[in-house]
């Protein structure tokens, strides 16, 4: 039982690139979102999906995209790093909305 | 808009002591409660919940009642042990279509 998913756990990027971070879960779950994690900041919820091809944005969504085409997998895209965006990302699912919450294991990102 | 505000860390605790970890929130209606906690290195995962006013959510000898009329949901635990050393995020869910809200963290420290 995998539930949710992340790659890659690790990665530095260059200013100006672009790459992809992976969420899958096997959980069925209509629910998933992406959060960055920030010292004396919290979780800041960047987008979020409540079912395949339904996306919106959160409270941070600027410089990030991301698209839900299965049910399954809920990418986010960075298209050009900045080293504002170094933090550690997390993605989340839930079945339905007032459930609970499933993490993955994260992803910290460095941007130099 | 919804809001968590809940109490600075770090907390540094002696094993056996008595742990508070203060939260209130903002929000329209009547929204459901969490708390998720994250070990070292690892996502969140849900401690406990409280879906209406006077539930009282538990879980691993923690424990936490909505209480509407001071729109607080403080975490508490009788006696602390080592392996409870880690991050807790209290958390809201309002009504509707509307993602987690997760206030910014306190970090406890259990010394034996």
């Amino acid at each position: 039982n995998a539930g949710v998913t992340q790659t890659p756990k690790f990665q530095v990027l260059k200013t100006g690139q672009s790459m992809t971070l992976q969420c899958a879960q096997d959980m069925n779950h209509e629910y998933m979102s992406w959060y960055r994690q920030d010292p004396g900041m919290g979780l800041r919820l960047i987008h979020y999906s409540v079912g395949a091809g339904i996306t919106d944005q959160g409270e941070v969504p600027n410089g990030y995209n991301v698209s839900r085409s299965t049910t399954e997998d809920f990418p986010l895209r960075l298209l050009s790093a900045a080293p504002s965006q170094t933090s550690v990302y997390f993605c989340a699912s839930s079945y339905l909305l007032d459930t609970e919450a499933f993490f993955g294991q994260g992803t910290r990102l460095t941007v130099v | 808009g919804n809001s968590v505000t809940q109490m600075e860390g770090p907390v540094t605790l002696s094993e056996e002591a008595f742990l508070t970890i203060n939260c209130t929130y903002t929000a329209t209606g009547y929204p459901s409660l969490f708390w998720y906690v994250q070990y070292p290195g690892e996502g969140l995962q849900l401690l406990l919940k409280a879906t209406k006013a006077d539930d009282k959510g538990s879980n691993k000898g923690f424990e936490a009642t909505y209480r509407k009329e001071t729109t607080s949901f403080h975490l508490e635990k009788g006696s602390v042990q080592v392996s409870d050393s880690a991050v807790y995020f209290c958390a809201l869910r309002g009504a509707g279509n509307t993602p987690l809200v997760f206030g910014k963290g306190t970090r406890l420290s259990v010394i034996a």
